[in-house]
């Protein structure tokens, strides 16, 4: 069964201040790591997709890395308008699963003045 | 391009009752699903469909019914509701497998 395990829970930051987000995984032949932002009351947004370990991908003030156990969303001098909850998912390869997206339950980011 | 629209946004129904949450995406993509998003779970997948005509259960498909006649819809029934289906729904498309989903802007449901 895939598993998703992302921490932390919530992380408050400055603005400037940069961090990381951990989304650990367990997947039977991975096809594929995304990260989504969800703001409240709004559906999930995507922002990346992974494949391959040592991938990363870039966007603005953010940055996702990919490694065989984990992935990591670097947010570099955040501000305010990044606050959010962002979302980890994993796609197997397992039978059965051709559209099954398996989410973490988030962390909360809250980026103030 | 509309994308993926969700119909109702709010809806709150009394044990028992039975409702149809709709969804329909502009973007042809094959693949559609449900998820529910319940705090500290996580979004869970209800049912999902590969094509026209063909639907399959998810992790939490009981107390839930899929149809899949056009690409284009795929509405979610609930049969008899109770409090324990009470959360919020969501509605994604992706044109693949393998691809990236996009979301409706949900449904939040409650059952009294």
């Amino acid at each position: 069964e895939d598993q998703v395990t992302q921490s932390p829970e919530a992380l408050r930051l400055q603005e400037g201040e940069s961090s990381s987000l951990n989304c650990s995984y367990t997947v039977s032949g991975l096809r594929g790591l995304f990260w989504y932002r969800q703001d409240p009351g709004k559906g999930p947004e995507f922002l990346f997709t992974l494949y391959s370990a040592g991938e990363e991908k870039e966007k603005e003030r953010l940055k996702a890395t990919l490694t065989k156990k984990e992935s990591f969303l670097h947010i570099t001098a955040p501000k305010p308008e990044d606050s959010a909850t962002y979302l980890c998912a994993v796609k197997g390869g397992g039978t059965g699963t051709a559209s099954k997206l398996t989410f973490g339950t988030g962390t909360r980011l809250q980026v103030t003045l | 391009n509309a994308g993926v629209t969700q119909t109702p946004k709010f809806q709150v129904l009394k044990t028992g009752q039975s409702m149809t949450l709709q969804c329909a995406q502009d973007m042809n993509h094959e693949y559609m699903s449900w998820y529910r998003q319940d705090p500290g779970m996580g979004l869970r997948l209800i049912h999902y469909s590969v094509g026209a005509g063909i639907t399959d259960q998810g992790e939490v498909p009981n107390g839930y019914n899929v149809s899949r006649s056009t690409t284009e819809d795929f509405p979610l029934r609930l049969l008899s509701a109770a409090p324990s289906q009470t959360s919020v729904y969501f509605c994604a498309s992706s044109p693949r497998a393998q691809g990236r989903a996009f979301f409706g802007q949900g449904t939040r449901l409650t059952v009294v």
